[in-house]
């Protein structure tokens, strides 16, 4: 069956390291996007994907880094620098970029199951 | 500030009472989104509203967008333990160059 993965479920880190958390799909998406939930404030967009070796900044990128070396997968490190890490991280992914204002079936998110990291 | 707004942020009602979820903004919502989440996983697509006026259901649950295009509502009929969660909407908002989510709704359904 279609969809996300992403891993691992739930990941505990020190102060200073950093981590990465993966995210791999099977839908032949070509848009993916992090977003990072904190209690009462909803979805922020940490970094999103268009195409292969091309990505951009969401709201709160300060602290993250990604990649998109194949089509299939986006991991996010969470680097040192980020001032407060400890969240639940969601990976999606869309057939096509959302917001440009071309609203059909293609612009419907699939989430994978969420990270949840915590910093020690 | 916040793109859409979300009420209420918390819901409890008894097994069997409908209830109402609002989604607003200030802009005009070109697509709008609703998604469910069962607590600490990912987010599970319910349904998209375009038009102004559209209505859509699915078993239990309709969502309305607003003739203004500015207001969405979820309505759950007779709830059940199933559906609680946490429902968020996403929408285009405008120029549509951008996407955003609702703070969300939490719903305990209490048997």
């Amino acid at each position: 069956d279609g969809g996300i993965t992403q891993s691992p479920k739930y990941l505990f880190r020190k102060e200073g390291q950093n981590v990465t958390l993966s995210c791999e799909q099977n839908l032949n998406h070509d848009a993916m996007y992090w977003y990072r939930q904190d209690p009462g404030q909803g979805l922020r967009l940490i970094y999103y994907s268009q195409i292969v070796n091309d990505f951009q900044k969401g709201d709160i990128a300060e602290g993250y880094s990604v990649s998109r070396e194949k089509k299939e997968s986006f991991p996010l490190t969470v680097t040192s620098a980020q001032k407060n890490p400890t969240a639940f991280y969601l990976c999606a992914s869309s057939m096509h970029i959302l917001g440009l204002g071309g609203v059909s079936g293609a612009n419907v998110l699939t989430f994978g199951a969420g990270s949840r990291l915590t910093v020690l | 500030s916040q793109e859409l707004e979300q009420s209420p942020q918390s819901l409890i009602v008894q097994e069997g009472k409908n209830l109402t979820i609002n989604c607003t903004s200030s802009k005009t919502l070109y697509g709008l989104y609703w998604y469910k989440q069962k607590y600490g996983e990912g987010l599970i697509f319910l349904m998209m509203l375009q038009k102004g006026g559209e209505e859509k259901s699915h078993e239990k649950i309709t969502a309305k967008l607003d003739e203004k295009k500015q207001q969405s509502s979820l309505h759950i009929t007779a709830s059940q333990p199933s559906h609680a969660g946490i429902y968020l909407c996403g929408a285009d908002i405008e120029s549509g160059n951008q996407f955003y989510f609702g703070t969300g709704t939490s719903l305990t359904v209490i048997p």
